[in-house]
């Protein structure tokens, strides 16, 4: 049973380059979380779909932070342009219907030199 | 807002040691709570939950007992191992707002043999 998969699991870009990070949930789970995890702020919640709707984007940093869920097997988290300060592991996470806890991906680490 | 407070770490134990791992929360109604734990290079991974007062999470020899009248969900194990050796995130999940979850600062644990 296949987990959240996220891609790419290492991810070194540029200053003011666009990044796109990719995540598939469970199958049959219907919330999405994206997360991010730095050593000064800890885990922070960006945002979270709920049958591919965004229900909270309120943790989303500023304009330069997209994200998008098209279908329910499928989310990208955008960064355009991308700065050093975005350097972290951003994590995605999905839960299923009635369920609370989240399953977690291994995560893509960021650095942006 | 709905918050998560935890002690800080790093916590340093011997193995056989006993551990507690103390964790507060602020929350409207009436929240789920959890014990992440995170292995180094890897995602998070519920260890335990609670979904109402007086409930008593536990699992690998860990067991935290959810008390509302100390909004309180401490992580206890009466004998740590080196393999127990990982960062320990409270979390509660409110059932407001839908389901997403919010996060501690993170405790990290080291077991020496």
């Amino acid at each position: 049973d296949a987990g959240v998969i996220q891609s790419p699991r290492h991810e070194v870009t540029e200053m003011g380059q666009e990044v796109t990070l990719r995540c598939k949930p469970i199958s049959g789970h219907n919330s999405l979380f994206w997360y991010r995890q730095t050593m000064m702020r800890g885990l922070e919640l960006l945002i979270y779909f709920n049958n591919n709707v965004p229900i909270d984007d309120s943790g989303m940093p500023e304009d330069r932070f997209s994200a998008k869920m098209p279908n329910a097997s499928f989310s990208t988290l955008k960064i355009q342009p991308s700065e050093p300060r975005d350097s972290a592991v951003y994590f995605c996470a999905s839960s299923p219907p009635g369920y609370v806890e989240a399953f977690f991906g291994q995560g893509t680490r960021l650095t942006v030199v | 807002g709905d918050s998560v407070t935890q002690m800080e770490g790093p916590v340093t134990l011997s193995e056989e040691a006993f551990l507690t791992i103390n964790c507060t929360y602020t929350a409207t109604g009436y929240p789920s709570l959890f014990w992440y734990v995170q292995y180094p290079g890897e995602g998070l991974q519920l260890l335990l939950k609670a979904t109402k007062a007086d409930d008593k999470g536990s699992n690998k020899g860990f067991e935290a007992t959810y008390r509302k009248e100390t909004t309180s969900f401490h992580l206890e194990k009466g004998s740590v191992q080196v393999s127990d050796s990982a960062v320990y995130f409270c979390a509660l999940s409110g059932d407001t707002g839908g389901f997403k979850t919010i996060f501690g600062a993170g405790t990290r644990l080291f077991v020496k043999a």
